[in-house]
């Protein structure tokens, strides 16, 4: 399977714990972004990554989620001392160049994360 | 400040038109529309980059009014498959790093 994988596709977690979510990108891929999609809800731009590098996380909650994609291996979203209202589906997307405005992203299946 | 889609939802028989439009308070540099069936992962269905552009996918297609700050989605002679829920996203500059999408339309297409 050559698309974005995302694992695991389900993760249940009880409040305070932490939550790891991986993301595998495109073969070839080396531009990753996070979306939160909450029921009924559009998708909700967190973060972007290149290898090794931030390029914008300014719809990244400041305390508790950092991400990060190394030079090996998938990308992470780590949600530290998850609430209630970490509660939603996570998206990853990746895309062959940087240039958003006219490159297509293509989607994994996503994340559901649940809080007890 | 993301996008406006209009209609929320839209019921269609098979065979009927739908337009989805999508309305920006910001300058638009492109717009990107993506497909979402239930539970899973939304799948690109096409970008437009200049006013008054227009594209198409199969029996779907799109136009960019960049004045407007609007594009539409034309779904002519509906299919079963193309039930769903449509996003549009846009970019708010020639190097925009995220793409700010609407709320989404949901689609029903009946038999």
């Amino acid at each position: 399977n050559a698309g974005v994988m995302q694992n695991p596709r389900h993760l249940v977690r009880r409040r305070g714990q932490e939550a790891r979510l991986r993301c595998s990108p495109m073969k070839g891929h080396s531009h990753v972004y996070w979306y939160r999609q909450l029921p009924e809800e559009g998708l909700k731009f967190m973060v972007y990554l290149q290898k090794e590098n931030i390029i914008d996380e300014s719809g990244m909650p400041k305390e508790r989620f950092s991400a990060e994609f190394p030079k090996e291996g998938p990308s992470i979203l780590r949600i530290q001392q998850v609430v209630r209202g970490d509660s939603a589906a996570y998206f990853c997307a990746s895309s062959q160049q940087g240039r958003v405005l006219n490159q297509p992203q293509h989607f994994g299946d996503g994340t559901r994360l649940s809080i007890l | 400040q993301q996008p406006v889609q209009s209609p929320q939802a839209v019921i269609l028989r098979e065979g009927e038109d739908a337009v989805i439009n999508c309305s920006s308070s910001k300058a638009l540099y492109s717009v990107h529309w993506y497909r979402q069936k239930h539970g899973e992962a939304p799948v690109f269905l096409m970008i437009l980059l200049k006013g008054g552009e227009q594209k198409g996918h199969e029996k779907i297609s799109a136009s960019f009014n960049e004045k407007k700050q609007q594009s539409s989605l034309y779904l002519t002679a509906s299919q079963l498959s193309y039930s769903g829920t449509y996003f549009c996203g846009g970019t708010e500059s020639g190097s925009a790093r995220q793409l700010t999408f609407g709320s989404g339309t949901q689609l029903t297409v009946l038999p």
